[in-house]
Protein backbone atom coordinates (compact mmCIF):
# COMPACT_ATOMS: atom_id res chain seq x y z
CA UNK A 1 0.00 0.00 0.00
CA UNK A 2 0.83 3.22 -0.72
CA UNK A 3 0.99 6.41 1.69
CA UNK A 4 1.57 9.91 1.77
CA UNK A 5 1.78 12.41 5.08
CA UNK A 6 1.57 16.42 4.64
CA UNK A 7 2.05 16.82 8.18
CA UNK A 8 1.55 20.64 8.50
CA UNK A 9 -2.27 21.13 8.01
CA UNK A 10 -1.86 25.11 7.68
CA UNK A 11 0.80 27.42 7.30
CA UNK A 12 0.53 31.45 7.33
CA UNK A 13 3.35 33.28 6.60
CA UNK A 14 4.32 36.88 5.50
CA UNK A 15 4.96 37.74 1.74
CA UNK A 16 8.49 37.75 1.00
CA UNK A 17 9.11 35.04 3.60
CA UNK A 18 10.51 31.64 2.04
CA UNK A 19 8.39 28.77 3.22
CA UNK A 20 9.09 25.05 3.30
CA UNK A 21 6.34 22.09 2.71
CA UNK A 22 6.81 18.96 3.87
CA UNK A 23 5.89 15.33 2.09
CA UNK A 24 7.24 11.94 3.38
CA UNK A 25 5.96 9.04 1.60
CA UNK A 26 5.74 5.40 1.96
CA UNK A 27 5.74 2.91 -0.99
CA UNK A 28 6.89 -0.94 -1.54
CA UNK A 29 7.31 -0.05 -5.05
CA UNK A 30 11.09 0.24 -6.39
CA UNK A 31 9.85 2.74 -8.99
CA UNK A 32 7.64 5.43 -8.75
CA UNK A 33 6.98 9.50 -9.43
CA UNK A 34 6.55 11.80 -7.14
CA UNK A 35 4.42 14.84 -7.69
CA UNK A 36 3.04 18.57 -6.29
CA UNK A 37 0.18 19.97 -7.51
CA UNK A 38 -1.31 23.05 -6.40
CA UNK A 39 -4.67 23.98 -5.61
CA UNK A 40 -5.79 27.43 -5.62
CA UNK A 41 -9.56 28.59 -4.21
CA UNK A 42 -10.82 28.13 -7.78
CA UNK A 43 -10.56 24.04 -7.23
CA UNK A 44 -8.51 23.25 -10.23
CA UNK A 45 -5.78 20.92 -9.37
CA UNK A 46 -2.14 22.64 -11.24
CA UNK A 47 0.12 20.59 -12.07
CA UNK A 48 3.87 21.92 -10.46
CA UNK A 49 6.41 19.14 -10.66
CA UNK A 50 7.06 15.27 -11.22
CA UNK A 51 10.06 13.41 -10.13
CA UNK A 52 11.12 9.95 -10.69
CA UNK A 53 12.28 7.79 -7.70
CA UNK A 54 15.80 7.39 -9.72
CA UNK A 55 16.60 11.39 -9.58
CA UNK A 56 17.43 12.98 -6.46
CA UNK A 57 19.00 16.07 -7.93
CA UNK A 58 17.12 18.87 -6.71
CA UNK A 59 15.16 20.74 -8.92
CA UNK A 60 14.68 24.69 -8.64
CA UNK A 61 12.06 26.39 -11.17
CA UNK A 62 12.09 29.94 -10.76
CA UNK A 63 10.70 30.83 -6.77
CA UNK A 64 9.87 27.17 -6.70
CA UNK A 65 12.70 24.40 -5.27
CA UNK A 66 12.24 20.61 -4.76
CA UNK A 67 14.48 18.41 -2.41
CA UNK A 68 13.95 14.93 -2.79
CA UNK A 69 15.55 12.19 -0.71
CA UNK A 70 15.16 8.75 -0.51
CA UNK A 71 16.53 7.61 2.19
CA UNK A 72 14.06 9.81 4.71
CA UNK A 73 11.29 9.34 1.71
CA UNK A 74 11.01 12.60 1.73
CA UNK A 75 10.20 14.98 -1.15
CA UNK A 76 10.07 18.63 0.46
CA UNK A 77 8.90 21.67 -1.59
CA UNK A 78 10.40 24.84 -0.72
CA UNK A 79 8.84 28.83 -2.04
CA UNK A 80 11.58 31.35 -1.76
CA UNK A 81 10.08 35.21 -1.21
CA UNK A 82 6.36 34.21 -1.14
CA UNK A 83 3.98 36.30 -2.71
CA UNK A 84 0.33 36.83 -1.73
CA UNK A 85 -0.36 34.45 -5.28
CA UNK A 86 1.33 31.70 -3.74
CA UNK A 87 -1.45 31.12 -1.42
CA UNK A 88 -3.31 27.99 -1.90
CA UNK A 89 -3.33 24.10 -0.93
CA UNK A 90 -0.52 22.15 -1.91
CA UNK A 91 -0.77 18.27 -2.18
CA UNK A 92 2.01 15.74 -2.77
CA UNK A 93 1.31 12.58 -4.53
CA UNK A 94 3.02 9.44 -5.20
CA UNK A 95 2.03 6.83 -8.23
CA UNK A 96 4.20 3.89 -8.85
CA UNK A 97 6.03 3.37 -12.78
CA UNK A 98 4.47 -0.28 -13.45
CA UNK A 99 0.95 0.55 -13.97
CA UNK A 100 1.11 4.67 -13.26
CA UNK A 101 -2.83 4.79 -12.92
CA UNK A 102 -4.13 6.22 -9.81
CA UNK A 103 -1.92 8.99 -7.93
CA UNK A 104 -1.97 8.67 -4.20
CA UNK A 105 -2.44 12.43 -2.68
CA UNK A 106 -1.71 13.60 1.22
CA UNK A 107 -3.98 15.52 3.04
CA UNK A 108 -2.81 18.65 1.64
CA UNK A 109 -1.07 22.41 3.09
CA UNK A 110 -2.80 25.26 2.79
CA UNK A 111 -0.26 27.70 2.55
CA UNK A 112 -1.92 31.54 3.71
CA UNK A 113 0.42 34.29 2.56
CA UNK A 114 -0.15 38.07 3.90
CA UNK A 115 0.70 41.58 2.94
CA UNK B 1 -3.85 23.55 -25.97
CA UNK B 2 -7.10 23.18 -24.71
CA UNK B 3 -7.72 21.74 -21.30
CA UNK B 4 -9.44 19.60 -19.33
CA UNK B 5 -13.30 20.63 -19.03
CA UNK B 6 -15.88 19.59 -16.96
CA UNK B 7 -19.69 19.99 -16.99
CA UNK B 8 -20.95 21.27 -15.01
CA UNK B 9 -18.75 22.93 -12.71
CA UNK B 10 -21.36 22.83 -9.80
CA UNK B 11 -24.62 20.78 -9.17
CA UNK B 12 -27.11 20.50 -5.94
CA UNK B 13 -29.45 17.93 -5.81
CA UNK B 14 -31.89 15.99 -3.60
CA UNK B 15 -31.18 13.04 -1.85
CA UNK B 16 -32.40 9.80 -3.90
CA UNK B 17 -31.81 11.86 -7.27
CA UNK B 18 -29.63 10.83 -10.47
CA UNK B 19 -26.66 12.82 -11.11
CA UNK B 20 -24.50 12.69 -14.27
CA UNK B 21 -21.01 14.62 -14.81
CA UNK B 22 -19.28 14.69 -18.06
CA UNK B 23 -15.33 15.46 -18.64
CA UNK B 24 -13.42 16.22 -21.69
CA UNK B 25 -9.92 15.35 -21.53
CA UNK B 26 -6.92 16.83 -23.40
CA UNK B 27 -7.20 16.11 -26.70
CA UNK B 28 -4.28 13.46 -28.02
CA UNK B 29 -4.77 12.31 -24.23
CA UNK B 30 -5.52 8.53 -24.30
CA UNK B 31 -6.29 7.61 -20.48
CA UNK B 32 -8.81 9.36 -18.36
CA UNK B 33 -9.40 9.34 -14.72
CA UNK B 34 -12.22 10.15 -12.03
CA UNK B 35 -10.82 11.37 -8.49
CA UNK B 36 -13.26 12.28 -5.70
CA UNK B 37 -12.61 14.88 -2.87
CA UNK B 38 -14.16 15.76 0.23
CA UNK B 39 -13.26 18.69 2.14
CA UNK B 40 -10.14 19.02 3.93
CA UNK B 41 -8.75 15.63 1.94
CA UNK B 42 -6.51 15.26 -0.99
CA UNK B 43 -8.12 13.42 -3.71
CA UNK B 44 -8.86 9.87 -4.00
CA UNK B 45 -8.92 7.40 -7.27
CA UNK B 46 -12.35 6.51 -8.55
CA UNK B 47 -11.89 4.65 -11.90
CA UNK B 48 -9.88 4.97 -14.88
CA UNK B 49 -9.90 4.46 -18.62
CA UNK B 50 -7.53 3.60 -21.56
CA UNK B 51 -9.17 4.83 -24.05
CA UNK B 52 -12.90 3.18 -24.18
CA UNK B 53 -11.91 0.30 -21.61
CA UNK B 54 -12.11 1.26 -18.00
CA UNK B 55 -9.41 -1.01 -16.24
CA UNK B 56 -9.42 -0.21 -13.21
CA UNK B 57 -12.04 1.05 -10.26
CA UNK B 58 -11.30 1.72 -6.63
CA UNK B 59 -13.84 0.17 -3.89
CA UNK B 60 -15.14 3.74 -3.21
CA UNK B 61 -17.13 3.51 -6.42
CA UNK B 62 -19.90 1.56 -5.21
CA UNK B 63 -22.74 -0.03 -7.31
CA UNK B 64 -24.55 3.52 -7.38
CA UNK B 65 -22.20 4.79 -9.49
CA UNK B 66 -21.26 4.24 -13.06
CA UNK B 67 -18.54 5.47 -15.43
CA UNK B 68 -18.61 5.25 -19.36
CA UNK B 69 -15.92 6.59 -21.92
CA UNK B 70 -17.98 5.14 -24.92
CA UNK B 71 -15.67 6.11 -27.76
CA UNK B 72 -12.27 6.54 -25.54
CA UNK B 73 -13.52 10.87 -25.85
CA UNK B 74 -15.21 12.28 -23.32
CA UNK B 75 -16.54 10.30 -20.10
CA UNK B 76 -19.37 10.69 -17.79
CA UNK B 77 -19.66 9.47 -14.26
CA UNK B 78 -23.20 8.95 -13.18
CA UNK B 79 -24.01 8.60 -9.58
CA UNK B 80 -28.13 6.99 -9.09
CA UNK B 81 -30.06 7.45 -5.79
CA UNK B 82 -27.40 9.98 -4.50
CA UNK B 83 -26.69 10.36 -0.93
CA UNK B 84 -25.95 13.20 1.33
CA UNK B 85 -22.53 11.53 1.15
CA UNK B 86 -21.56 12.16 -2.17
CA UNK B 87 -21.42 15.46 -1.22
CA UNK B 88 -17.95 15.62 -2.99
CA UNK B 89 -15.78 17.71 -5.59
CA UNK B 90 -15.84 15.31 -8.64
CA UNK B 91 -12.59 15.93 -10.43
CA UNK B 92 -11.19 14.80 -13.79
CA UNK B 93 -8.10 14.20 -15.13
CA UNK B 94 -6.14 12.74 -18.55
CA UNK B 95 -2.85 11.74 -19.43
CA UNK B 96 -1.10 10.46 -22.51
CA UNK B 97 -0.34 6.83 -21.12
CA UNK B 98 1.64 7.14 -17.82
CA UNK B 99 2.85 10.58 -18.72
CA UNK B 100 1.70 13.16 -15.83
CA UNK B 101 -2.15 13.88 -15.32
CA UNK B 102 -3.56 16.92 -16.13
CA UNK B 103 -6.64 17.67 -13.82
CA UNK B 104 -10.10 20.11 -14.90
CA UNK B 105 -12.09 22.11 -12.71
CA UNK B 106 -14.13 19.65 -11.14
CA UNK B 107 -17.79 19.78 -10.32
CA UNK B 108 -18.47 20.01 -7.38
CA UNK B 109 -21.63 18.38 -5.96
CA UNK B 110 -24.23 19.15 -2.78
CA UNK B 111 -26.65 16.67 -2.00
CA UNK B 112 -29.55 18.32 0.40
Amino acid sequence: AQKVTQAQTEISVVEKEDVTLDCVYETRDTTYYLFWYKQPPSGELVFLIRRNSFDEQNEISGRYSWNFQKSTSSFNFTITASQVVDSAVYFCALINTGTASKLTFGTGTRLQVTL
Amino acid sequence: DTGVSQDPRHKITKRGQNVTFRCDPISEHNRLYWYRQTLGQGPEFLTYFQNEAQLEKSRLLSDRFSAERPKGSFSTLEIQRTEQGDSAMYLCASSFFADTQYFGPGTRLTVL
